[in-house]
């Protein structure tokens, strides 16, 4: 497709379980972002992945969170034992190289609610 | 650490008028760059204007232009001539070494 995608759009879970979140992001884009939204805030940077370069999990909030980025493309954000508070919209995006050089391009977002 | 700050939660606009959106950010490095994303009820953040921090002439897109001071570290939006399509979350955000988002502001355009 033209533009980065993400599913599911939306997931129910409940608390306790794990989840996974897909990201396909732009074809030859070597950046690729995560980030969070919660209700009623900005975004919160989770982690970034530059091509082979090992990635920037500065921002993930709990030992919960992990991603992994294969193959250079497919990217997948797990949470594992969700929580209530984990409830957000989970947002990826990717660039052709790092965001100085180019415009980051974010997909629609998994809506991920914790029961 | 790095911080945006959004000021005004909420705005609103006559249609075709001029709307002004703040932010101001906090760091200390001198290399970095800033934007202003626009987030549609759709949930697709969308790139609306970037600057580079080292220069100086404001940047310019259409009817969005930005007025930047980076002694006072403030990065303003403007948006000329309004437009329904218009009406969006706005969010302000900084980069360095990673990207920092403002809180937003909801802008409203009234018709």
């Amino acid at each position: 497709g033209a533009g980065v995608s993400q599913s599911p759009s939306n997931k129910v879970t409940e608390k306790g379980k794990d989840v996974e979140l897909r990201c396909d992001p732009i074809s030859g884009h070597t950046a690729l972002y995560w980030y969070r939204q919660s209700l009623g805030q900005g975004l919160e940077f989770l982690i970034y992945f530059q091509g082979n370069s090992a990635p920037d999990k500065s921002g993930l909030p709990s030992d919960r969170f992990s991603a992994e980025r294969t193959g250079g493309s497919v990217s997948t954000l797990t949470i594992q034992r969700t929580q209530q508070e984990d409830s957000a919209v989970y947002l990826c995006a990717s660039s052709r190289r790092d965001i100085r050089q180019e415009t980051q391009y974010f997909g629609p977002g998994t809506r991920l609610l914790v029961l | 650490a790095q911080t945006v700050t959004q000021s005004q939660p909420e705005m609103s606009v006559q249609e075709a008028e001029t709307v002004t959106l703040s932010c101001t950010y906090d760091t200390s490095e001198s290399d970095y760059y800033l934007f202003w994303y626009k987030q549609p009820p759709s949930r697709q953040m969308i790139l609306v204007i970037r600057q580079e921090a080292y220069k100086q002439q404001n940047a310019t897109e259409n009817r969005f232009s930005v007025n930047f001071q980076k002694a006072a570290k403030s990065f303003s939006l403007k948006i000329s001539d309004s437009q329904l399509g218009d009406a969006a979350m706005y969010f302000c955000a900084w980069y360095g070494n990673k990207l920092v988002f403002g809180a937003g502001t909801i802008l409203r355009v009234k018709s």
